[in-house]
């Protein structure tokens, strides 16, 4: 399976810009990233998702390295309610197990007020 | 609209015992999945249905882990004989189809004694 590296803890003020990194250097052509956020005591939530392209929701953005090797999510402005664990996660092609999302530990982030 | 439920939100069960936890999905998704989240660790994949398709049991532990999916709708999961090690919340998912974002229900919370 392709694996992410992601820090396991970062903090962040609140109202100020977060980036949380992930690196993925054994991705394959056909894998996109996806992130997903999981706050306290809830299921997981989507939040983004790219294949090679720059990506922009309500929630974050998304920046994919040009060699696809690294990735970066960023929050643009962190609120409280963005505390949660993210998860960096290589989805491959949707046949089969690689469609199925493997989770890593994820990076817990901290925003203080 | 309404989201993924799952039920019982929690379930304190005896070593030995059969459990069955429930799943309802958002309407209209034909992909569905199951995974376990023991404590302090990251999600961990269990099963996926799609449409009428045989399911993806590649994740399950044990032969004593079962899921069922009736109606292409509702899905049961039965955990039978458990042990403390089943021990962990489980949470189901939805998404479009295979290709689509997951949504999250809350999941269960399991506790073998």
């Amino acid at each position: 399976d392709a694996k992410t590296t992601q820090p396991n803890s970062m903090e962040s003020n609140e109202e100020e810009p977060v980036h949380l990194p992930c690196n993925h250097s054994t991705i394959s052509g056909t894998d996109y990233i996806h992130w997903y956020r999981q706050l306290p005591s809830q299921g997981p939530e989507y939040v983004i998702h790219g294949l090679t392209s720059n990506v922009n929701n309500r929630m974050a953005s998304l920046a994919i390295a040009e060699d696809r090797k690294s990735s970066t999510l960023i929050l643009h402005r962190a609120t409280l309610r963005d505390a949660a664990v993210y998860y960096c996660i290589l989805r491959g092609n949707y046949g089969g197990s690689q469609g199925n999302l493997i989770f890593g530990k994820g990076t817990k982030l901290s925003v203080k007020p | 609209g309404a989201g993924v439920s799952q039920s019982p939100s929690n379930k304190v069960t005896e070593k030995g015992k059969d459990v069955e936890l429930r799943c309802d999905p958002i309407s209209g998704h034909t992909a569905l999945y199951w995974y376990r989240q023991s404590l302090g660790q990251g999600l961990e994949f269990l099963i996926y249905f799609q449409g009428n398709s045989a399911p993806d049991k590649s994740g399950l532990p044990s032969d004593r882990f079962s899921a069922e999916r009736t109606g292409g709708s509702v899905s049961t999961l039965t955990i039978q004989r458990t042990q403390q090690e089943d021990s962990a919340v489980y949470l189901c998912a939805s998404s479009f189809d295979r290709s689509h974002e997951q949504y999250f229900g809350p999941g269960t919370r399991l506790t073998v004694t």
